[in-house]
């Protein structure tokens, strides 16, 4: 069954550095989302993308947040300057179409020390 | 931003009994997601409710959409250990051409042998 992976499972990195989490949506997928979960939080939208373009984003997707399909197979979170407040499970999510449900990534965990 | 509730957030019941789990809002949504997560893994995509007062069965799963698409609840019947998880309801609008998920506070369900 086709799957959505994300990479690396696990990022450890210091307050202030750029980190970037890497997706791979299903292939014939025209819909990538990204969503965040804080540590026994709710799961919380941060960014749709279609057509190589953000679609909607939400408050937490502020500046030091950005996306990119870089190529025709990976999607790309990235955070310019990590602060503590941004541990969290980070998943990434594909759709076949605008509407119905999604399918999920495993996720990768960041932790900002 | 949309607010969904969900009631109640931890259930603890034996093998073979029945539950019922509650996703509550006041906004209404064009269709409403239920997905299960497990420890450390991302959602998995149960079932899309998209009409007003619409039931979906899945198995000893039973999925209803309330008549004015603001609720919505999930009935396990004979609950069965592998069904302990995480349950999250999310309400899905539609606007501009795009699809916006917004996930509820989630249901914890603990099934023992």
């Amino acid at each position: 069954e086709p799957e959505v992976t994300q990479t690396p499972s696990h990022q450890v990195t210091q307050m202030g550095q750029e980190v970037i989490l890497r997706c791979v949506p299903i292939s014939n997928h025209l819909y990538f989302y990204w969503y965040r979960q804080i540590l026994g939080q709710k799961v919380e939208f941060l960014v749709s993308f279609y057509n190589n373009e953000i679609s909607e984003k939400s408050e937490i997707f502020d500046d030091q947040f950005s996306v990119e399909r870089p190529d025709g197979s990976n999607f790309t979170l990235k955070i310019r300057s990590t602060k503590l407040e941004d541990s969290a499970m980070y998943f990434c999510a594909s759709s076949e179409a605008h509407v119905g449900g999604y399918t999920f990534g495993s996720g990768t965990r960041l932790t900002v020390v | 931003t949309q607010l969904l509730e969900q009631s109640p957030q931890f259930l603890s019941i034996q093998e073979g009994e029945n539950l019922t789990v509650y996703c509550n809002s006041s906004s209404v949504f064009s269709s409403l997601q239920w997905y299960r997560q497990e420890p450390g893994e991302g959602p998995v995509l149960l079932v899309t409710v998209v009409t007003g007062g619409e039931v979906k069965k899945l198995k000893r799963l039973t999925f209803q959409f309330g008549d004015a698409r603001k609720d919505s609840s999930l009935h396990i019947t004979a609950a069965q250990p592998g069904d302990t998880g995480l349950y999250l309801c999310a309400g899905a609008e539609y606007s501009g051409g795009y699809q916006k998920v917004t996930f509820g506070t989630g249901t914890k369900l603990q099934v023992i042998p």
